[in-house]
């Protein structure tokens, strides 16, 4: 089906595991987004990528890794989980950046480090 | 880092009553606003995008306006339903080929 599919839906880890959250999509948009949803933050941006091979910082990538080397995939990477990455991922792609290019969202992966 | 920022952060209307919310940016370099809905166990769904000052948008019962000069968006519902409960995120980017950035979201309670 066309779309943009996060998986898991959900994860539960363990501190110092290494964790891999999982989104691709359907539509060959150029843009791809990670955020975490905490409570009193709304949502952060961690990464971004404007095509493939092309990744950079958002507002809060300490702790995390991403890579793009297909357009329709771009994993998040939890090197070392802590318990403040307890957060809902949501994953988003957009064709662009700026007007005309709102983003579609992925259903959201609920993590929880223990 | 920009800062867009909504008020109230929660607000609860009577079903039937219109009601309206805020979201502020900074005015230099703007680009463009957009608004989202995003119901409780669902992932966010695109409203509008808005690039022009002046550039008001509807859809349906909800409509959106824009003062890029002063840096405000005002988000509209007219007469609430039960239907309309849900976070209203609003984001703006400041370039063109820049990402946007969320703001913490007005939570809308619609009483029966």
């Amino acid at each position: 089906d066309a779309g943009i599919t996060q998986s898991p839906r959900y994860k539960i880890t363990e501190t110092g595991r290494q964790v891999t959250l999982m989104c691709h999509q359907t539509w060959s948009h150029s843009y791809m987004f990670w955020y975490r949803q905490d409570l009193g933050h709304g949502l952060r941006l961690i990464y971004y990528s404007a095509a493939a091979d092309i990744t950079d910082k958002g507002e809060v990538p300490d702790g995390y890794v991403v890579s793009r080397s297909k357009t329709e995939n771009f994993p998040l990477t939890l090197e070392s989980a802590t318990r403040s990455q307890t957060s809902v991922y949501f994953c988003a792609s957009s064709e662009g950046v700026g007007t005309n290019y709102g983003y579609t969202f992925g259903s959201g992966t609920r993590l929880t480090v223990v | 880092i920009l800062n867009v920022e909504q008020s109230p952060q929660s607000l609860h209307v009577q079903e039937g009553d219109s009601t309206n919310f805020t979201c502020s940016f900074p005015s230099s370099n703007f680009y463009a606003l957009h608004w989202y809905r995003w119901e409780t166990a669902k992932s966010p769904e695109a409203l509008f995008v808005m690039t022009l000052n002046g550039d008001e948008k509807k859809k349906g019962r909800i409509s959106a306006t824009l003062n890029t000069k002063e840096g405000y968006s005002y988000l509209y519902i007219k007469g609430s339903q039960p239907e309309d409960s849900a976070t209203y995120l609003c984001a703006s980017t400041m370039n063109r080929d820049d990402k946007i950035i969320f703001g913490k979201g007005t939570r809308l309670h619609i009483l029966p």
